[in-house]
């Protein structure tokens, strides 16, 4: 099965900042890739999602991701993050029928 | 269209005891699973199911048991619960296998949280 590292386990901001969070997976082939964000008390949202074409893909809140192929990275990026992007953020990668995890990272956005 | 339904959202037993989390969806989705979350771990996959009448174990089956008679339902059974199983638990579906063309999303409940004492 796969396994999925997250390089920061709690990232501190302040707003406007821009934010970064690495996820790298551990082998090859076709995988479909995901950032999932959880907010305080609630339950797994889809950020955004690769399968193949375009390796930067865009999602919602104004967050993207670049996937590496030969890095077997898929990083996330916003520009410019807000007060509201405070949440636990979860790499994910789809192989054959699993979905593996990253154990995640919070971020914190101070105002 | 009501997605991924999970019950019960909250539940505490004792040690020892038998329960079973409920988990429904009405997307007819082929592929369903229960991962449980636990801090600094991230999700770890206990139990998949591809089909109704197919299921197999994940990353952390010990201690939970599976069934799939319907496309609807995949209950997730604690035999006897333990206090390790302490744990927050999602169910999970997609109307398809990884790899195809629409490389579909998966779905998640809402979550049920489960502490055992």
């Amino acid at each position: 099965a796969q396994s999925v590292s997250q390089h920061n386990h709690h990232v501190i901001l302040s707003e406007a900042a821009s934010l970064e969070l690495g996820c790298n997976y551990s082998y090859g082939g076709t995988v479909n890739l995901f950032w999932y964000v959880q907010y305080p008390g609630q339950h797994l949202q889809l950020l955004l999602k690769y399968f193949s074409g375009d390796p930067l893909v865009k999602g919602i809140k104004g967050f993207e991701a670049e996937f590496i192929k030969s890095k077997f990275s898929f990083n996330l990026r916003k520009p410019s993050v807000q007060w509201s992007d405070t949440a636990e953020y979860f790499c994910a990668v789809r192989d054959d029928y699993k979905l593996s995890f990253g154990a995640g990272t919070t971020v914190t956005v101070r105002a | 269209n009501a997605g991924v339904t999970q019950t019960p959202k909250f539940q505490v037993l004792k040690t020892g005891q038998s329960m079973t989390l409920q988990c429904a969806q009405d997307m007819n989705h082929e592929y369903m699973s229960w991962y449980r979350q636990d801090p600094g771990m991230g999700l770890r996959l206990i139990h998949y199911s591809v089909g109704a009448g197919i299921t197999d174990q994940g990353e952390v089956p010990n201690g939970y048991n599976v069934s799939r008679s319907t496309t609807e339902d995949f209950p997730l059974r604690l035999l006897s619960a333990a206090p390790s199983q302490t744990s927050v638990y999602f169910c999970a579906s997609s109307p398809a296998l990884p790899n195809t063309h629409s490389g579909n999303t998966i779905y998640f409940g809402e979550g049920s949280w489960l502490t055992v004492v």
